[in-house]
Formats: C-alpha cells, structure tokens, sequence
C-alpha cells in the first residue's frame, strides 16, 4: 500500500526556473522525508521534516509540511539539468516508525 | 563497506524458475529493509529486519517470498516459483537506528528481475 500521493506526477521546466511538488499523506505521522531517485539507480534521502516543524532548508530545497492538511510540498529552487530525476515522499508505515512507505512519485524534466 | 551493495543487478529468470536477491548493508547498520519497484512505480514496502530478527513481513505479496538475515548483515530475498507479475526492480535499504528511530533511508542500486 502507499500513503503518500505525489501531485504532479510529471513535470517539465526549464534551467532555472523553479520546481514544486506537493505530497498528499492519509494517518497522522511524526516526520516526512523526501528522496530522489535518478533513473536506473536507488533513491536518496534528500531532507526530512519532523511534524512539529513546518518549513525547513537544505540548499536549494525547501519543504513545508501542513499536519492540519495533510500535505507536504518540496521546491526546487532555480533547476538544474541535474535535477532531473523522479522525486517520493515517504513517511512512517506505523506508529512505531520502523519501515517508510512511499507515494508513486513526481518525474521532473529540467531541460537546458 | 561504503554503501549498501545488492547483487545481481539484473537477473533474468524463467517462469518457475527460483532467484535469491542478496543484499550487504552498511556496516553496523542494524535496521534492514526489502522493497519493489514497479516500473514508473513507487517502492512498495516488503519486509523489514532489525538485527537477525524479522520484525515485520506485512508486504510480502505471497508465500513464494522468503528473506532471512541470519547473522544480521548480509540479507537475502528469495522468491520461489517466479511469474511475470514479480518482474520490478528489489530494493534494498539499511538504516543505524533502531525501531522507532527517524532516520534516513539508505538504498542500494537494485536488483532488476525479469520473468520471462
């Protein structure tokens, strides 16, 4: 099952222009993570936000989580050709937290 | 090692055939996680290991799925009888913490399984 629902599920832009990907979730959490996954290869873990916070930085990412929502979004700031890659949310599959599910995921195009 | 390793990268394998997926975590890692990838899919959770111990085998889609970690590192996924429909791409992720812990997701590079 995936409790996370990444909305757009493509997207195409251009080099520097900005990325926003919005993540839908079901049950109550404690933390949301998000990770990249470039083609053909595993995912890596790009920033988690705990639910007590509601915005944080990492570089050229930002992420914000609604609790009330139930959403989350990331932005990528001023794109690269290398971000071109898919992008999941992922939060606890349970209460204890052990294993992360994760939603179908946002394919972003940057194009040069 | 530096990162999780998972071997083969590809196998192809013949309907009824049975395949086993192995996977090395990081060094000291004590949480160990198996997941499927469908083309254009998500990964979906399969099973999950801290040490030795399976602690929860809940996304196993079927009996004709099996992952052991008997000594707490090395972890293989053995699936038994393979169909077309097991075709994806498996997972592997490893994690320092215990249950219960936030931490990141360590993933290796995958192990591709076609059934023809």
């Amino acid at each position: 099952s995936q409790q996370g629902e990444e909305d757009p599920q493509a997207l195409s832009i251009q080099e520097g222009e900005n990325a926003t990907m919005n993540c839908s979730y079901k049950t109550s959490i404690n933390n949301l993570q998000w990770y990249r996954q470039n083609s053909g290869r595993g995912l890596v873990h790009l920033i988690l936000i705990r639910s007590n916070e509601r915005e944080k930085h990492s570089g050229r990412l930002r992420v914000t989580l609604d609790t009330s929502k139930k959403s989350s979004s990331l932005l990528i700031t001023a794109s690269r050709a290398a971000d071109t890659a898919s992008y999941f949310c992922a939060t606890p599959l349970n209460q204890a937290g052990t294993a992360l599910i994760f939603g179908k995921g946002t394919t972003l195009s940057v194009s040069s | 090692g530096a990162g999780v390793s998972q071997s083969p990268r590809y196998k192809v394998a013949k309907r009824g055939q049975d395949v086993a997926l192995r996977c090395d975590p990081i060094s000291g890692h004590v949480s160990l996680f198996w997941y499927q990838q469908a083309l254009g899919q998500g990964p979906e959770f399969l099973t999950y290991f801290q040490n030795e111990a399976q602690l929860d085998k809940s996304g196993l889609p079927s009996d004709r799925f099996f992952a052991e970690r008997p000594e707490g590192s090395v972890s293989t996924l053995k699936i038994q009888r393979t169909q077309q429909e097991d075709s994806a791409v498996y997972l592997c992720a490893s994690r320092p913490r215990r249950a219960g812990g936030t931490g990141e997701l360590f993933f290796g590079e995958g192990s591709r399984l076609t059934v023809l």
